[in-house]
């Protein structure tokens, strides 16, 4: 079976271009997280969604978006890039979404310069 | 909130001897309590997940962790190290208060030396 999956793997904007990463939850799963992971810490979360719903969001700013399609798939997006922005982000999904575990994609590395 | 505590950022073994790493968390609730690691340019891999139905539970690659109330800890750990073991873990601890939210220790690098 196939995993999460995430597109692109890296990308490199500019500062104050919108960028917007993908991602494909484990077949069946209904809830995708998004995670963002600077460089030598633990993953932040950004947002949940389930059933197309948002559960909830983290400190982040409006300036980050997301939704879900449908078929379970996710979009993040992030609007005005700051180089602050630069981190890998990480989707991740889960069947129920709630306490049972969640499995991660393996992120897209954003740069911005 | 729930929180988090990686004891060392750092944590560097020999190849066969034993693997510790710490985790200490911070939960008003009973806790639901995951071990992930990261290889290098990689996402993040469950190890194994607490979720009270035994103190001692058994994860892949040979990891255990044991959850002790009275300690507020999580420990990972595994009889002897190889050197495929070396790469970055973190401690989770799961929230859910409206969403469903994963909330990370700072991680410990694993290096094991030949």
């Amino acid at each position: 079976d196939a995993g999460v999956t995430q597109s692109p793997t890296h990308l490199i904007k500019t500062r104050g271009q919108q960028v917007t990463l993908r991602c494909s939850p484990i077949s069946g799963h209904k809830s995708v997280s998004w995670y963002q992971q600077v460089l030598g810490q633990g993953p932040q979360f950004i947002f949940q969604y389930y059933e197309k719903e948002e559960r909830g969001r983290g400190n982040f700013p409006d300036r980050f978006s997301a939704r879900q399609f449908p078929n379970y798939s996710s979009e993040l997006n992030v609007n005005a890039l700051l180089l602050g922005d630069s981190a890998l982000y990480l989707c991740a999904s889960s069947a129920s979404g709630t306490y049972d575990e969640q499995y991660f994609g393996p992120g897209t590395r954003l740069t911005v310069t | 909130a729930q929180s988090v505590t990686q004891l060392g950022s750092h944590v560097s073994v020999s190849e066969g001897a034993l693997v510790l790493l710490r985790c200490n968390y911070s939960s008003s609730v009973p806790p639901y309590l995951f071990w992930y690691v990261q290889y290098p340019n990689q996402g993040l891999q469950l190890l194994l997940k607490y979720t009270s139905a035994a103190t001692l539970v058994k994860g892949i690659n040979g990891f255990e962790a044991e959850f002790k109330k009275s300690e507020t800890s999580f420990h990972l750990t595994k009889p002897s190290a190889h050197m495929s073991d070396a790469a970055e873990y973190f401690c989770a601890v799961s929230e859910v208060q409206g969403a469903q939210k994963l909330v990370f220790g700072q991680g410990t690098r694993l290096t094991i030396n030949p």
